[in-house]
């Protein structure tokens, strides 16, 4: 079974730039996360998707980050215009949907990291 | 809110040795999962072992156990006759159980685990 895949796995840009990430979750995976990951820490959740719909994006800063499940399956992830301290590990994970509403281990990808100068 | 606190942010095993990763957690909830990830440099987070609270056995996966006391809000990760391969930082996980929560994972700040040859 193919894992989650993220590219592409490094970026450098200048701050004020814009820059997009692609995920493509496991294949029937309904939940699809997006995590970053500051140098020195854990994850922390930006935005959940269930099948193309939002589930959580509290802590998104929608002010420059966006993002987009097309169909159910892909999802792309935007920053405009980049800061400094976007610079980060961003990670995507995928889970399955179980019976009676109910989701299964998230599994992650490789991650791409955004270096912002 | 849920918190995870990982409190030793550097161990070290000598190669075939046992080794212990603390993490305390706080939740009102009674229905979660608790999760070992283990981060090598390349980056990719790999699930380690999970735990149900629902569960008063301790999860067990090869040479990978945990300790999980409930009532202490304690969930710690026994590595024994580590390798070198073992080396990474670790995180420890927590997540909502019950039916219609957010599933999200809230990460501690991780463990960097080295083994000596």
């Amino acid at each position: 079974e193919a894992g989650v895949a993220q590219s592409p796995r490094y970026k450098i840009i200048e701050k004020r730039q814009s820059v997009a990430f692609w995920c493509n979750p496991i294949s029937g995976h309904a939940t699809l996360y997006w995590y970053q990951q500051i140098l020195g820490q854990g994850p922390k959740l930006l935005i959940q998707f269930q099948n193309n719909g939002v589930v959580d994006d509290s802590q998104l800063p929608k002010d420059r980050f966006s993002a987009e499940r097309l169909k159910g399956v892909d999802s792309t992830l935007k920053i405009q215009p980049a800061k400094l301290e976007d610079s980060a590990v961003y990670l995507c994970a995928s889970s399955a949907r179980l019976a009676g509403g109910l989701t299964d281990t998230q599994y992650f990808g490789p991650g791409t990291r955004l270096t912002v100068l | 809110a849920q918190t995870v606190t990982q409190s030793q942010p550097e161990m070290s095993v000598q190669e075939a040795e046992t080794v212990t990763l603390s993490c305390t957690y706080d939740t009102s909830e009674s229905d979660y999962y608790l999760f070992w990830y283990k981060q090598p440099p390349s980056r990719q987070m790999i699930l380690v072992i999970r735990q149900e609270a629902y569960k008063q056995q301790n999860a067990t996966e090869n040479r990978f156990s945990v300790n999980f006391q409930k009532a202490a809000k304690s969930f710690s990760l026994k590595i024994s006759d580590s390798q070198l391969g073992d080396a990474a930082m670790y995180f420890c996980a927590y997540r909502d159980g019950a039916r219609g929560s957010n599933y999200k994972l809230t990460f501690g700040k991780g463990t960097l685990l080295t083994v000596n040859p």
